[in-house]
């Protein structure tokens, strides 16, 4: 168990949907970040917030957002959804904003799936 | 811009056998380099890591890599396989300075046959 949380661990919806997938860092830890795995596209990095503030932008599309609460819990929003979007979406925290040493843990994941 | 290559999609060995995963990055400085595994269903779990100092690195369950910077490699191995190793094992390179995201490779699949 890494100590990072994400909920739901199953989430089916529609083409055209909006879904929230959550996440909790480790305790202390004060990165998150967002990462989408599929089949075609591999594991990819979407965005990273640090302290409530973004930090860095990857492959994420307009129709996704996410942010980062004062308690350190982040939220991936995701909108529009297409078919394409069916994929495991990863939440990793770190100690610092990024770095030699600052090592990534991840959590279980949120398997969507968009029918 | 960084990247890594997993030449092996899928690999199977014997219960037993030694277990060599292959990983190659491309990166201009000195990388950050880490192996995760997936079990099925599961999240990502790290492995190792390498920073600087010794190329050799230990990691958990038994795990070792070797950094090669003359062969821009970073390969897994463990003397003998158990079945539960069976999984999904990636390298990855990353973060360094400003750039915080993991480039992950597209993952070695381990087959463990008893």
């Amino acid at each position: 168990d890494s100590g990072v949380t994400q909920t739901p661990k199953h989430l089916i919806t529609a083409t055209g949907q909006r879904v929230t997938l959550r996440c909790s860092p480790r305790s202390g830890d004060l990165s998150v970040y967002w990462y989408q795995q599929s089949l075609d596209q591999g594991l990819q990095f979407l965005i990273q917030y640090y302290n409530g503030e973004e930090r860095a932008k990857g492959n994420i599309l307009e129709r996704f957002s996410a942010q980062q609460f004062p308690d350190l819990h982040s939220e991936l929003n995701l909108s529009s959804l297409e078919l394409g979007d069916s994929a495991l979406y990863f939440c990793a925290s770190s100690v610092s904003s990024g770095g030699a040493s600052d090592t990534q843990y991840f959590g279980p994941g949120t398997r969507l799936t968009v029918l | 811009a960084q990247s890594v290559t997993q030449p092996d999609i899928h690999i199977t060995v014997s219960e037993g056998a030694s277990l060599e995963l292959r990983c190659n990055y491309s990166y201009g400085a000195t990388p950050y380099l880490f192996w995760y595994v997936q079990s099925p269903g599961q999240g990502l779990q790290l492995l190792l890591k390498y920073f600087s100092g010794d190329t050799l690195v230990q990691g958990i369950k038994g795990f070792e890599a070797e950094f090669k910077r003359s062969q821009s490699s970073f390969n897994l191995r463990k003397p003998s396989v158990h079945w539960s190793d069976a999984a999904e094992y990636f390298c990855a390179v990353g973060p360094t300075g400003t750039a915080s995201k993991l480039t992950f490779g597209t993952g070695t699949r381990l087959q463990v046959t008893l």
